[in-house]
């Protein structure tokens, strides 16, 4: 069965702070791994999609990358409106529940001023 | 452009009763998937529609169906309501192919039910 964990569970930072929030993951065939950002009440916002081992992705003061076993999202010189659960989910390449997001349970990212 | 959207955005509901929730995907994406996010948690897979078929379903029991139109909307119905269908009921769409019908997802802002 496909499984992600995220760590850590919630990390505080001051502004200007830069750190990692890590996504371990196992599944039977990587199709695609994502990145998504969620604050309270709303749904999930999409950030990244990484396919193969080595890639890397940037979006303003994020870079997620990708190894075989784990994926990192870096956040550099982080702003309280960066404060957010930041989820991580992969997709597995066929199987019976095609399409299937399998999804970590999050990092809660509080950045004070 | 128009994004996903859902409605109700809050629903109040006691156990036994019968639900329906509504998803319009965005512009030129014909694949919908839906999703339930108990608070504090990831959210967890219950089924996926593409051109109006059940593509792929989660570990959720028979009560949970839905359906797809042919303009590429969704609906979600939940019987026989229990206290623990309480959560945060999202949908997601993607363009999909026939090859890849899924891709990267688009989510919603999510219906809030309670169930009391």
């Amino acid at each position: 069965e496909d499984q992600v964990t995220q760590s850590p569970e919630a990390l505080r930072l001051q502004e200007g702070e830069s750190s990692s929030l890590n996504c371990s993951y196992t599944v039977s065939g990587l199709r695609g791994l994502f990145w998504y950002r969620q604050d309270p009440g709303k749904g999930p916002e999409f950030l990244f999609t990484l396919y193969s081992a080595g890639e890397e992705k940037e979006k303003e003061r994020l870079k997620a990358t990708l190894t075989k076993k784990e994926s990192f999202l870096h956040i550099t010189a982080p702003k309280p409106e960066d404060s957010a659960t930041y989820l991580c989910a992969v997709q597995a390449r066929g199987g019976t529940s095609y399409g299937k997001l399998t999804f970590g349970q999050g990092t809660i990212l509080t950045v004070h001023p | 452009e128009t994004g996903v959207t859902q409605s109700p955005t809050h629903l109040i509901k006691t156990r036994g009763q019968q639900v329906t929730l509504r998803c319009s995907s965005q512009s030129g994406h014909n694949t919908v998937s839906w999703y339930q996010q108990a608070l504090g948690q990831g959210p967890q897979f219950i089924f996926q529609y593409y051109r109006e078929e059940e593509n792929g379903r989660g570990n959720f029991p028979p009560r949970f169906s839905g359906l797809q139109f042919p303009n590429y909307s969704s609906e979600l119905n939940v019987n026989a309501l229990e206290l623990d269908d309480s959560a945060l009921y999202l949908c997601a769409s993607s363009p999909g192919t026939s090859v890849f019908p899924s891709e990267t997802q688009y989510f919603g802002p999510g219906t809030r039910l309670l169930v009391l």
